[in-house]
C-alpha cells in the first residue's frame, strides 16, 4: 500500500542553522501538507500546498519556514533560521484531489527535528 | 476544518474488553475523521464518516456520528494491547485541527 514517506527520520542542528525536512507524498495526490508537533502538546497545522503554491497558512508559519515541489515527487518543508523552540516533530500529509479517498490525509511518520 | 474535543482524556482497560471514545464539535461538518497515533509516531487515518452517515464499520472499529448533538462515538471492540495509542477525532478535509485526544492505554 502506498505510504508517504519522510527523511530524516532524526535531525539534530544548531540554533541559527538552516534546515530541510523532505516528504514523498503518494504517488497520485496533489494536495500536500505540514504539520508539526511540539512534545506533549497537540499537533498544529503548519501550511497546506496545492498547484504549486502555497493554499493557507498558519501563523506559525512566518517568514523563517518555506514549501517547495521541487520536482514530481518531493515535498520539502525548510527553516532558514532554527530557533529552539523549532523542536518538534514534522509531519508531512498527502491526500488526493477526488473519489471516495479524496477527503482523507494521509500522515508519513514524521521527523523529529531538535534543535540545540 | 473543525476540531473536535475528544472525551475521556485517557482510558484504561484489560485486553478483550471494549473502549469507547466520545467526541463533540461546534459547527457543522461534511465528514469527520478518527486517527489513532502511537507514542511519538504518525498519525494513522482509522475512518472517515460523513454528515449524511449515522453509523460506520470497519473491522473491530464502529463510528457512529449524531450530527444534531454535533456528536461522534468511536466503539474499538476485542481491544488488544497493540490498541494502545492516541485517538482524535477531526472534522473536514482540509487544514486539519487537532484536539488533546483520547490516550488509550490497554493492559494484556
Amino acid at each position: 500500500e502506498p505510504e508517504v514517506t519522510q527523511t530524516p527520520s532524526h535531525q539534530v542542528t544548531q540554533m541559527g542553522q538552516e534546515v530541510i525536512l523532505r516528504c514523498v507524498p503518494i504517488s497520485n495526490h496533489l494536495y500536500f501538507y505540514w504539520y508539526r508537533q511540539i512534545l506533549g502538546q497537540k499537533v498544529e497545522f503548519l501550511v497546506s500546498f496545492y498547484n504549486n503554491e502555497i493554499s493557507e497558512k498558519s501563523e506559525i508559519f512566518d517568514d523563517q519556514f518555506s514549501v517547495e515541489r521541487p520536482d514530481g515527487s518531493n515535498f520539502t518543508l525548510k527553516i532558514r533560521s532554527t530557533k529552539l523552540e523549532d523542536s518538534a516533530m514534522y509531519f508531512c500529509a498527502s491526500r488526493p484531489t477526488s473519489g471516495v479517498l479524496g477527503e482523507t490525509q494521509y500522515f508519513g511518520p514524521g521527523t523529529r527535528l531538535l534543535v540545540l | 476544518s473543525q476540531q473536535g474535543e475528544e472525551d475521556p482524556q485517557a482510558l484504561s482497560i484489560q485486553e478483550g474488553e471494549n473502549a469507547t471514545m466520545n467526541c463533540s464539535y461546534k459547527t457543522s461538518i461534511n465528514n469527520l475523521q478518527w486517527y489513532r497515533q502511537n507514542s511519538g509516531r504518525g498519525l494513522v487515518h482509522l475512518i472517515l464518516i460523513r454528515s449524511n452517515e449515522r453509523e460506520k464499520h470497519s473491522g473491530r472499529l464502529r463510528v457512529t456520528l449524531d450530527t444534531s448533538k454535533k456528536s461522534s462515538s468511536l466503539l474499538i471492540t476485542a481491544s488488544r494491547a497493540a490498541d494502545t495509542a492516541s485517538y482524535f477525532c477531526v472534522g473536514g478535509s482540509e487544514k486539519l485541527v487537532f484536539g488533546k485526544g483520547t490516550k488509550l492505554t490497554v493492559n494484556p
